[in-house]
């Protein structure tokens, strides 16, 4: 199983500045990483695919980056609502899917 | 517009059993992995199993084999999640997700069911 490692658990951030979180794989999975944005009581949503392709209908200050094990999501001028929690998600491993633990995005 | 319509929630006790569905709509069901994913109380996100509808190609996750049942009813377009006896443990809510064709990331979530087993 290939363990994916998020970090930092929670990021306090205030409104209009930069996020970047960090993902970690525990092998090489090329550029097979999603991202996922929950907010509380709803379903997790897609943000980014390949590492670095924004889903469809998301806006442009998500960005994704990164290959073999590091990967990077980085929120450039946070909104009101983009605090939640972000989840990782490899697909190198067929059918093994793995998420991270999650980055819980909080308010300064 | 493709759509995931999960069963309600359910509180039930420990040792009765169990069955959760997903009804997919606007696209062609039979032709796209489902995934039912596990997200007990203040978690994160875990991978129970896939079912390829087309054929019940059924994949579970190692931690979760042999302690859920994952089926499918293509006619209906519909996915489904079954405990033969529940745990307390087993308290969360579970969601369905479309998978993409290869490379096989979720594009599409239902919107959970909530699932309390307490006696």
């Amino acid at each position: 199983e290939i363990v994916m490692t998020q970090s930092p658990a929670t990021l306090t951030v205030s409104p209009g500045q930069r996020a970047t979180l960090s993902c970690g794989a525990s092998l090489n999975i090329g550029r097979h990483l999603a991202w996922y944005q929950q907010k509380p009581g709803q379903a997790p949503r897609l943000l980014i695919y390949g590492a670095s392709t924004r889903a469809t209908g998301i806006p442009a200050r998500f960005s994704g980056s990164g290959s073999g094990t590091e990967f990077t999501l980085t929120i450039s001028s946070l909104q009101s609502e983009d605090f939640a929690v972000y989840y990782c998600q490899q697909y190198n491993n067929w059918p093994g899917l793995t998420f991270g633990g999650g980055t819980k995005v909080e308010i300064k | 517009e493709v759509q995931l319509v999960q069963s309600g929630a359910e509180l039930k006790k420990p040792g009765e059993s169990l069955k959760i569905s997903c009804r997919g709509s606007g696209y062609s069901f039979s032709n796209y992995w489902i995934g039912w994913v596990r997200q007990m109380p203040g978690k994160g996100l875990e991978l129970v199993g896939i079912i390829y509808p087309g054929d019940s190609d059924t994949k579970s996750s190692p931690s979760f084999q042999g302690q859920v049942t994952i089926s499918a009813d293509k006619s209906i377009s519909t996915a489904y999640l079954q405990w033969s006896s529940l745990k307390a443990s087993d308290t969360a809510m579970y969601y369905c997700g479309r998978l993409t064709p290869p490379p096989y990331y979720f594009d599409y979530w239902g919107q959970g069911t909530l699932v309390t087993v307490s006696s």
